[in-house]
């Protein structure tokens, strides 16, 4: 089945730094969506981008989408101790959302 | 703000025995989903239902069966539980089926099969 992949699967930064995670995918989608899962806990929707866009900004996240490279980044600038947790992309091909393994973010203080 | 409500937060199962996962949406949403997330593995879709009195299978129904009580519970219940069915399990919803539409997510069961 088609599914997001996150590279890297794991990433290390320290307090201030910006984190940047990818996701690769298959075929064409409608839209693609980001998440963040904490410790212990469900997914929360963090952005949604369409097709038609290449960049949308929401806070300290900015996220970029090349449909001709099926290919999305998350940016997380200045991060925070608070920003640790796994993110995730999630893509659409026939109403429903395919996620992929997720990247591990660790902020250290 | 409730949101989506899973019970039990924990269980623990011996293989062939059979239980019911609870699900509830306070958010009006149409459409509910049930997933399985394994190490290395993200989430899978196992059922989704698009709107009350609707089921549909996912990527991995396989010894899983789900009922749309209302349009604020769905459930998941297991009829023979096997070892391969211990994950984590989360149940989401949303205003509509499709990608434009953020779904919410639940803390998730965590459930042991031995």
């Amino acid at each position: 089945s088609q599914q997001g992949e996150e590279d890297p699967q794991a990433l290390s930064i320290q307090e201030g730094e910006n984190a940047t995670m990818n996701c690769s995918y298959k075929t064409s989608i409608n839209n693609l969506q980001w998440y963040r899962q904490n410790s212990g806990r469900g997914l929360v929707h963090l952005i949604l981008i369409r097709s038609n866009e290449r960049e949308k900004h929401s806070g300290r996240l900015r996220v970029t989408l090349d449909t001709s490279k099926k290919s999305s980044s998350l940016l997380i600038t200045a991060s925070r101790a608070a920003d640790t947790a796994s993110y995730f992309c999630a893509t659409d091909h026939t109403d429903k959302l395919i996620f992929g393994t997720g990247t591990r973010l660790q902020v250290f203080p | 703000n409730a949101g989506v409500t899973q019970t039990p937060k924990f269980q623990v199962l011996k293989t062939g025995q059979s239980m019911t996962l609870q699900c509830a949406q306070d958010m009006n949403h149409n459409s509910m989903y049930w997933y399985r997330q394994d190490p290395g593995m993200g989430l899978r879709l196992i059922y989704y239902s698009a709107s009350e009195g609707t089921t549909d299978k996912g990527e991995v129904p396989n010894g899983y069966n789900v009922s749309r009580l209302n349009k604020r519970e769905f459930s998941l219940r297991l009829e023979s539980a096997a070892p391969s069915q211990t994950s984590v399990y989360f149940c989401a919803s949303s205003e509509a089926l499709g990608g434009r539409q953020p779904q919410h997510f639940g803390d998730g069961t965590r459930l042991s099969i031995l």
